[in-house]
């Protein structure tokens, strides 16, 4: 069974670029969230994708947009980045909404 | 909407102690309730959870925890701790009728066991 995994592992990009991370859920999983992880904090909810449409997004702008594709990996976008945005990035997978979820180990973005 | 407060930024304990690590919740609706850790440069593991039936839960590498609804509290507990179970310890919460896995952490606790 392979878990879930990530895409880069790290990445340094300089405030208004672009970054598109990008995460495989594991085998059987229709449902993916995204998480941010502030150094110090918990994650906190981005969105969460079921079958290729977002149904559920925490407080965050717009400019964090996503995707799922039909072999249900996903993709996180953000544009113009902020230095804000350096955190580490978890995507996670699962077959329900009952909150048990199957991270990956995250990709680390440093904004500068 | 909810909100997870871990009541100790940092637990050190020494090998073979016990240990309880504190969790408050706040929520005006029915939540279900987890633990996750996260260790070095690793994503999240969930630890145990809390769905419903038995307050007492059990989960892995030893680890269990007690859901009280009065006291709004669920705290992870684990009789004889090891060197590695040091790591950071995440407490959430997911409103039961939420639709998606929303989850709530609280900020972590950080358990460092020494020998």
């Amino acid at each position: 069974e392979t878990g879930v995994t990530q895409s880069p592992t790290h990445l340094i990009k300089t405030r208004g670029q672009q970054v598109t991370l990008r995460c495989s859920s594991q085998s059987g999983h229709n449902t993916v969230s995204w998480y941010q992880q502030a150094l110090g904090q918990g994650p906190q909810f981005i969105f969460q994708y079921y079958r290729e449409e977002e149904n559920g997004r925490g407080n965050f702008p717009p400019r964090f947009s996503g995707l799922q594709f039909p072999n249900y990996s996903s993709e996180l976008n953000v544009n113009a980045l902020e230095l804000d945005d350096s955190a580490l990035y978890l995507c996670a997978s699962s077959a329900g909404s009952t909150g048990e979820l199957f991270f990956g180990e995250g990709s680390r973005l440093t904004v500068l | 909407a909810q909100s997870v407060t871990q009541l100790d930024s940092q637990v050190p304990v020494f090998e073979e102690a016990p240990v309880e690590l504190r969790c408050n919740y706040s929520s005006s609706v029915s939540v279900y309730l987890f633990w996750y850790v996260q260790y070095p440069n690793q994503g999240l593991q969930l630890l145990l959870k809390y769905l419903s039936g038995s307050t007492l839960v059990k989960g892995i590498n030893g680890f269990e925890a007690e859901f009280n609804k009065s006291q709004t509290s669920f705290h992870l507990r684990k009789p004889s701790v090891h060197i590695s179970d040091t790591a950071e310890y995440f407490c959430a919460v997911i409103p039961q009728s939420g639709g998606y896995n929303k989850l709530i952490f609280g900020a972590g606790t950080r358990l460092a066991v020494h020998p």
